[in-house]
């Protein structure tokens, strides 16, 4: 079965310094895909992220980098220069890339940006 | 704007009522899906619908239905309401159900309906 851990319910960052989420996989599938969302206060997901187990370049985009690690199965995200807008909750998701029915979403972790 | 719509945005109802929430994906995407959000929690998978075909179910009760049109948009049935249904329900969509080799097949999500059974 695919599970998605996020183990930082948490955490907070002083503005402008960088910021590592954390998130760990269990899956059997060989080709799947991570992702990430940002969920601010107003409810809106936001996709920030993407990273396919065949990559084996780690994603970016803009401030956001995604540390993949396949063999410890961790996908964390990292914020660089963090600003107070990145204050949100923030997802981690994994779908297998071949059956997108289902994709499994981590508990979340709150970050709050400090000034 | 996502290009994923939902409404209502907000709904207050009672127990025991019945309400249907519509969503109507990005233009192109034919994949619907339909996720509950309760408070402070992550998101749980409901159900999937492929062109207008129910692909995938998740933890969704028999109370709850859903269904997506020739159009594409789709309804999500929740009735006999209870206290517990209180959620945001989100909608979102995606191309296929397939990968893209050029990258991430990203769910893109509506802004939620927000539930409120009194």
């Amino acid at each position: 079965a695919q599970k998605i851990t996020q183990t930082q319910p948490g955490m907070f960052v002083q503005e402008k310094e960088a910021v590592t989420l954390d998130c760990t996989y269990d899956t059997s599938d060989q080709s799947y895909g991570l992702f990430w969302y940002k969920q601010p206060s107003s409810g809106e997901m936001i996709f920030l992220i993407y990273q396919g187990s065949y990559d084996e370049q780690n994603a970016t985009e803009g401030r956001y980098s995604l540390n993949f690690q396949k063999a410890r199965k961790s996908a964390n995200l990292v914020i660089s220069a963090s600003q107070l807008g990145d204050s949100a909750m923030y997802f981690c998701a994994m779908s297998n890339l071949y059956n997108f029915n289902k994709f499994y979403f981590g508990s979340g972790t709150k970050l709050n940006v400090k000034p | 704007d996502s290009g994923v719509t939902q409404t209502p945005k907000h709904l207050i109802t009672a127990t025991g009522q019945r309400v249907t929430l519509r969503c109507s994906p990005r233009s192109g995407d034919l994949s619907v899906y339909w996720y509950q959000q309760s408070l402070d929690q992550g998101l749980q998978f409901l159900i999937q619908y492929y062109n207008g075909e129910e692909r995938a179910k998740g933890n969704i009760l028999e109370r709850f239905s859903a269904q997506q049109f020739p159009d594409l948009h789709s309804e999500l049935n929740l009735s006999s309401l209870e206290l517990g249904d209180s959620a945001l329900y989100f909608c979102a969509s995606s191309v296929a159900t397939r990968a893209l080799t050029s990258g991430a097949n990203v769910l893109t999500f509506g802004a939620g309906s927000r539930l409120t059974v009194l």
